[in-house]
């Protein structure tokens, strides 16, 4: 159980397009989602939580219009990267925590999304 | 200072041996406490989870906190060749509502383990 996907696994895109990215919860229903940026020999950074039916809350420092998240349901979660630079070429990884177990100290992750910029 | 400070390694470790992994963190409402592995190209995978002061065993993984030092260490004994990654320690601190998200994981940045057949 406490399975997450990610898709796509990996994408190449070009300078100035944008990419999405999806987060789902396989076997469980998920509240609150959140999303990481880990680059090269870095550790994770936490970008936003998402919680289903409201606004994504943002890190200091992420750009919120640059990095669009929609928690539509209360099994995906996405990422949309506008307006891509190869800046924002990293490991993009999402986490989930289960509805019903609010004292779960656990937050699965899912297998990430590999973004390459050129 | 780091919120959540680890030797970056290498550490090497032969096989058999026991592997000693340490963190420190500086928020002193940190609540619960983890250990992930990574692999290379892989996202994290939660080895052990701690949230009271003490010792917390789970096979060959022992993991220890000790709040008053603001300390957290992972064990591993008789090390085994895919033990080799890094090692990622996690502290969360909670506040309000978890239904609203209030929560947050702070990661250090990795210890890399090798473990040497």
């Amino acid at each position: 159980g406490a399975v997450v996907s990610q898709h796509p696994s990996w994408v190449i895109c070009k300078s100035g397009t944008s990419v999405k990215i999806e987060c789902r919860s396989l076997d469980f229903q998920a509240t609150t989602m959140f999303w990481y940026r880990q680059f090269p020999k870095q550790s994770l950074m936490l970008m936003a939580t998402s919680n289903e039916g409201s606004k994504a809350t943002y890190e200091q420092g992420v750009e919120k219009d640059k990095f669009l998240i929609n928690h539509a349901s209360l099994t995906l979660s996405t990422l949309t990267v506008t307006s891509a630079h190869p800046e924002d070429s990293s490991f993009y990884i999402c986490s989930a925590r289960e509805v019903r177990d609010l004292l779960s100290y656990e937050q699965y992750f899912g297998p990430g999304t590999r973004l390459t910029v050129t | 200072q780091k919120e959540v400070e680890q030797n970056s390694g290498p550490l090497s470790v032969p096989e058999g041996a026991i592997a000693s992994l340490n963190c420190t963190y500086s928020d002193r409402v940190s609540q619960s406490f983890f250990w992930y592995r990574q692999y290379s190209g892989k996202s994290p995978e939660l080895i052990m989870s701690i949230y009271s002061n003490g010792d917390k065993e789970d096979g060959r993984f022992t993991a220890q906190l000790n709040k008053a030092s603001q300390y957290v260490s992972l064990l591993i004994r008789d090390s085994q060749p895919s033990d080799s990654a890094t090692y990622l320690c996690a502290v969360r601190v909670i506040w309000g509502d978890l239904n609203f998200g209030n929560e947050k994981l702070t990661f250090g940045t990795g210890t890399r383990l090798t473990i040497i057949p």
